[in-house]
């Protein structure tokens, strides 16, 4: 079975804050994801990495940077963060790009 | 217009009843379908994968494809309080993954 975990289940940060969300995954995936979700807006995709070292911006990139500096593991970071940022943040990953994907079990992160 | 549209509900039905949720896509290359079931405050987990037009059955669970629609659904037969969720659509063919919004259902016991 494959295992995605986060580093946190619940984080409570202040405004102006740096903040390292991590992921780890144990299945050799070549893909990783952040999404955060937040009501009615449904999963937006934050950034991908097809490889180490590499990144993609998703569709809301602003605001946030990732670093996969080894193949299982995939940080999101939050420069400074801001109450808007407050969501589940949730990690992924996947075989191939168009291959299923595997979620954790989401870091609920509340921006004070 | 969305590549992926789907009623959010929430969609409250008895226990025992059949469930039936719908995602309507715009996007031809989609080639391959998912619905994932998320509980409160879980990630989601992938439930029913589909890469043909047709019928998939699972237990319970019926995922259906109308590739010509362009309408896929998915059915819980007898269904369980168990059940309640929220359940996700996702596809794919541009090697990225777009999901809908998500339908919350509740079994009421």
């Amino acid at each position: 079975d494959v295992k995605v975990t986060q580093s946190s289940r619940y984080l409570v940060k202040r405004t102006g804050e740096k903040v390292f969300l991590e992921c780890v995954q144990d299945m050799d995936h070549e893909n990783m994801f952040w999404y955060r979700q937040d009501p009615g807006l449904g999963l937006r995709l934050i950034y991908f990495s097809y490889d180490v070292k590499m990144k993609e911006k998703g569709d809301i990139p602003e605001g946030y940077s990732v670093s996969r500096e080894k193949k299982e593991r995939f940080s999101l970071i939050l420069e400074s963060a801001s109450t808007n940022q407050t969501s589940m943040y949730l990690c992924a990953s996947s075989l191939t790009s168009a291959d299923t994907q595997y979620f954790g079990p989401g870091t609920r992160l509340t921006v004070l | 217009q969305k590549e992926v549209e789907q009623d959010p509900g929430p969609l409250s039905v008895p226990e025992g009843a059949i469930v039936s949720l719908n995602c309507t896509y715009s996007n031809s290359a989609f080639q391959y379908f998912m619905w994932y079931r998320q509980y409160s405050r879980k990630g989601p987990e992938l439930l029913m994968y589909t890469y043909s037009s047709g019928n998939k059955e699972d237990g319970r669970f019926t995922a259906q494809v109308d590739k010509s629609s362009k309408y896929i659904s998915l059915f819980i037969r007898d269904s369980q309080p168990s059940d309640s969720a929220t359940y996700l659509c996702a596809m794919n063919g541009n090697n990225r993954l777009a999901f809908g919004k998500g339908n919350q259902v509740v079994v009421i016991p």
